[in-house]
C-alpha cells in the first residue's frame, strides 16, 4: 500500500488541453515535492510546497498544497508535448528529509 | 553542476549472484537513498543513510543491504540476486535539512536471469 496515492496513473491528452494530477495521503507531511522524470533519466525537482494552502506557479504549471498538508495537486494549463513525462509527488517527514514517493502519473501530450 | 553518478546503466546478473550497485555524489550531502522503481509503483525506498556508517531501513529492505564507508559513496548490495529483484534502481542524495531537494542518478536497470 502506497503512503502517497497518485491519480490518475495515466493521462493522454491533446496539445492545448488542461490536466490535473492528484497526490493524496492520510498522513501529514512537512512538505510535498513534485518531480518530473523523462525516459532514461532520474527524477528532477519541479517544486516544493511547504505551507498548508500554498499555491506555487511555474509557467503553465500550478501546484497546490492542501490546507491540512496531506494532499497536493498539479495543474497544467494548455499542455504541450514537452510536458510529456512521469510526474511524481514525494512527501518529506519533519526529521531528516526522508522522502516517500507516490506511484507516479504518466502524462502523454499528443501534438 | 551537481552530480549523482551510478556505476552502471545496465546490468545482467544470474540468480544467486552477489550484486553491488555503486553510487557517488559530489555535493557533500549528508543523506543518500536507494530506491527501486517499478511500473505503477513509483519509487519505493530500500535504504536510507543520513551519515557515514549510519543506515536506516526503508519500506522494502528485504534481500538488500547497504554500505556507507565514505560520505560521498553509498553502495547497495543484493546478497543473492533473485528474479523478483529485476528492476530500475535509483540512487539519490540530499542535504539533511528537511524540505530540501533530492538529486538523482540516472538509474541502473538490473536484470536477474
Amino acid at each position: 500500500t502506497q503512503l502517497l496515492e497518485q491519480s490518475p496513473q495515466f493521462l493522454s491528452i491533446q496539445e492545448g488541453e488542461n490536466l490535473t494530477v492528484y497526490c493524496n495521503s492520510s498522513s501529514v507531511f512537512s512538505s510535498l515535492q513534485w518531480y518530473r522524470q523523462e525516459p532514461g533519466e532520474g527524477p528532477v525537482l519541479l517544486v516544493t510546497v511547504v505551507t498548508g494552502g500554498e499555491v506555487k506557479k511555474l509557467k503553465r504549471l500550478t501546484f497546490q498544497f492542501g490546507d491540512a498538508r496531506k494532499d497536493s495537486s498539479l495543474h497544467i494549463t494548455a499542455a504541450q508535448p514537452g510536458d510529456t513525462g512521469l510526474y511524481l509527488c514525494a512527501g518529506a517527514r519533519a526529521a531528516g528529509n526522508k522522502l516517500t514517493f507516490g506511484g507516479g502519473t504518466r502524462v502523454l501530450v499528443k501534438p | 553542476d551537481v552530480k549523482v553518478t551510478q556505476s552502471s546503466r545496465y546490468l545482467v546478473k544470474r540468480t544467486g549472484e552477489k550484486v553491488f550497485l555503486e553510487c557517488v555524489q559530489d555535493m557533500d550531502h549528508e543523506n543518500m537513498f536507494w530506491y527501486r522503481q517499478d511500473p505503477g509503483l513509483g519509487l519505493r525506498l530500500i535504504y536510507f543513510s543520513y551519515d557515514v556508517k549510519m543506515k536506516e531501513k526503508g519500506d522494502i529492505p528485504e534481500g538488500y543491504s547497504v554500505s556507507r564507508e565514505k560520505k560521498e559513496r553509498f553502495s547497495l548490495i543484493l546478497e543473492s540476486a533473485s528474479t523478483n529483484q529485476t528492476s530500475m534502481y535509483l540512487c539519490a542524495s540530499s542535504l539533511r535539512q528537511t524540505n530540501t531537494e533530492a538529486f538523482f542518478g540516472q538509474g541502473t536497470r538490473l536484470t536477474v536471469v
